[in-house]
C-alpha cells in the first residue's frame, strides 16, 4: 500500500502570514497533484506536477515537487480569509490512481 | 477545467433501503470514473474505480454487494447503497478522468444520512 503523509494537519495563521504544506512518500510518483476542498463540495484541482525538480505558481500559492519525484510542497504567500479550507495531495504511483495524503485543515484568520 | 456533477446532492433513507447516486462527465467522456467515501474532517478514501463498459475494482474492505457501480457509458456511473443502515451515512464523491489524462476531476458530492 502507497502512503502519502501530508503536514501538517492543521494550521490557523493570521491574514498576511506565509506558509507551507508538505506531502511526503517512501515511494516514487509519476505524478502528483494538489486539491482544495470546502466544506460540503467536492475536491477542486489547483495543480498537476510530473517532472522532478518542477516548480508550478498559481497566483500566491508556490507548488514544488521533489527532485526524486517522492514529495511535494504548497507555499501560501500572504495567506487571505478565501484561502481557507482542506488541502489534499494526492500522488499517482501506477496507472490512474490516486492516493491522497490525510489532508490540511487551514484557517486564515482576518 | 472538466466538468463533473453528482445528483442528488444530498438524501436522507430509511434504514434497509437502497439509494442511487449519479455521476456524470459534462464537457467530456470519462473513460474512468473513481467512488470516493469521507468521514467528517478526513481525507478522501477511495470504494472502487470503475471502468466504462466492465466490473469495478473494490478497493480491500469495500463490499461490492453493499455498493453496486455501474459504469453503462462514458458519461455516467452509478453507485446504489444497497439495505442502507446509519453507519452508512457519509460524504461521497466521485470523480472521472478521460483517456490519457492524469487529472481527475471530482463531482460535487452527495450527504447521504441513513435514519
Amino acid at each position: 500500500t502507497q502512503l502519502l503523509e501530508q503536514s501538517p494537519q492543521f494550521l490557523s495563521i493570521q491574514e498576511g502570514e506565509n506558509l507551507t504544506v508538505y506531502c511526503n512518500s517512501s515511494s516514487v510518483f509519476s505524478s502528483l497533484q494538489w486539491y482544495r476542498q470546502e466544506p460540503g463540495e467536492g475536491p477542486v484541482l489547483l495543480v498537476t506536477v510530473v517532472t522532478g525538480g518542477e516548480v508550478k505558481k498559481l497566483k500566491r500559492l508556490t507548488f514544488q515537487f521533489g527532485d526524486a519525484r517522492k514529495d511535494s510542497s504548497l507555499h501560501i504567500t500572504a495567506a487571505q480569509p478565501g484561502d481557507t479550507g482542506l488541502y489534499l495531495c494526492a500522488g499517482v504511483f501506477a496507472g490512474n490512481m490516486l492516493t491522497f495524503g490525510g489532508g490540511t485543515r487551514l484557517m486564515v484568520k482576518p | 477545467g472538466a466538468v463533473v456533477s453528482q445528483h442528488p446532492s444530498r438524501v436522507i433513507c430509511k434504514s434497509g433501503t437502497s439509494v442511487k447516486i449519479e455521476c456524470r462527465s459534462l464537457d467530456f467522456q470519462a473513460t474512468t470514473m473513481f467512488w470516493y467515501r469521507q468521514f467528517p474532517k478526513k481525507s478522501l478514501m477511495l470504494m472502487a474505480t470503475s471502468n466504462e463498459g466492465s466490473k469495478a475494482t473494490y478497493e480491500q474492505g469495500v463490499e461490492k454487494d453493499k455498493f453496486l457501480i455501474n459504469h453503462a457509458s462514458l458519461t455516467l456511473s452509478t453507485l446504489t447503497v444497497t439495505s442502507a443502515h446509519p453507519e452508512d451515512s457519509s460524504f461521497y464523491i466521485c470523480s472521472a478522468n478521460g483517456q490519457g489524462a492524469i487529472e481527475q476531476y471530482f463531482g460535487p458530492g452527495t450527504r447521504l444520512t441513513v435514519t
